[in-house]
């Protein structure tokens, strides 16, 4: 069936530090690919979203290329800040009723 | 700009009781998904309705069921609880043509005691 595997946290970086959340994905289909946020104590937000291949998405300075090739769907920021501080999940849509498929989250520590 | 509203937002409920949570999509959004986050875990999904008909099933136990009403809002109700079932709820809506964007609430946190 459909997966999402994204890299183990927690991500613990300090402030200013590049930053790469792997995610990779298996689906028989098309799937749009989607970032999700969630901070302490609150719900999920969306952070960028991409529907087809080579399509990058970008949100606050994070960014996430469709691949493909390689079935990736990696988020970067070149210069974390304390406020990014999250769990980031990565999901796929594959179709059908819009129902998402997450990966197990990745936790970051942002410290100044 | 209208958000995804749910109630309560914290629970407590001891063991074989019953809940109930409700959610309201984000007006003229057409479709609910109900997801179980446990502590640390990602969201499983539980159960969507699209125009107030189930379109869609997960790992949601017998013990649950849900229902969209005429005016769009959910209900999930969860019977003899236990202690696992201890769990924050998601609920979302998205537009059925979204392009798979979902928009989650901020969640119902549920404790069994």
């Amino acid at each position: 069936g459909d997966s999402v595997t994204q890299m183990e946290g927690p991500v613990t970086l300090s402030e200013e530090a590049f930053l790469t959340i792997n995610c990779t994905y298996t689906a028989t289909g098309y799937p749009s690919l989607f970032w999700y946020v969630q901070y302490p104590g609150e719900g999920l937000q969306l952070l960028l979203k991409a529907t087809k291949a080579d399509d990058k998405g970008s949100n606050k300075g994070f960014e996430a290329t469709y691949r493909k090739e390689t079935t990736s769907f990696h988020l970067e920021k070149g210069s974390v800040q304390v406020s990014d501080s999250a769990v980031y999940f990565c999901a796929l849509n594959a179709g059908g009723y819009n129902k998402l498929i997450f990966g197990a989250g990745t936790r970051l520590a942002v410290h100044p | 700009a209208a958000g995804v509203i749910q109630s309560p937002r914290h629970l407590i409920k001891e063991k074989r009781e019953t809940a109930t949570l409700k959610c309201y999509p984000i007006p003229r959004h057409d479709t609910v998904y109900w997801y179980q986050q446990g502590p640390g875990q990602d969201p499983q999904f539980l159960i969507s309705f699209y125009e107030k008909m189930q379109s869609d099933k997960g790992s949601i136990p017998d013990r649950f069921s849900a229902q969209q009403f005429s005016d769009y809002h959910s209900e999930l109700n969860m019977s003899s609880l236990e202690l696992g079932d201890s769990a924050l709820y998601f609920c979302a809506s998205s537009l059925d043509e979204g392009a798979g964007e979902l928009f989650f609430g901020e969640g119902s946190r549920l404790t069994v005691l």
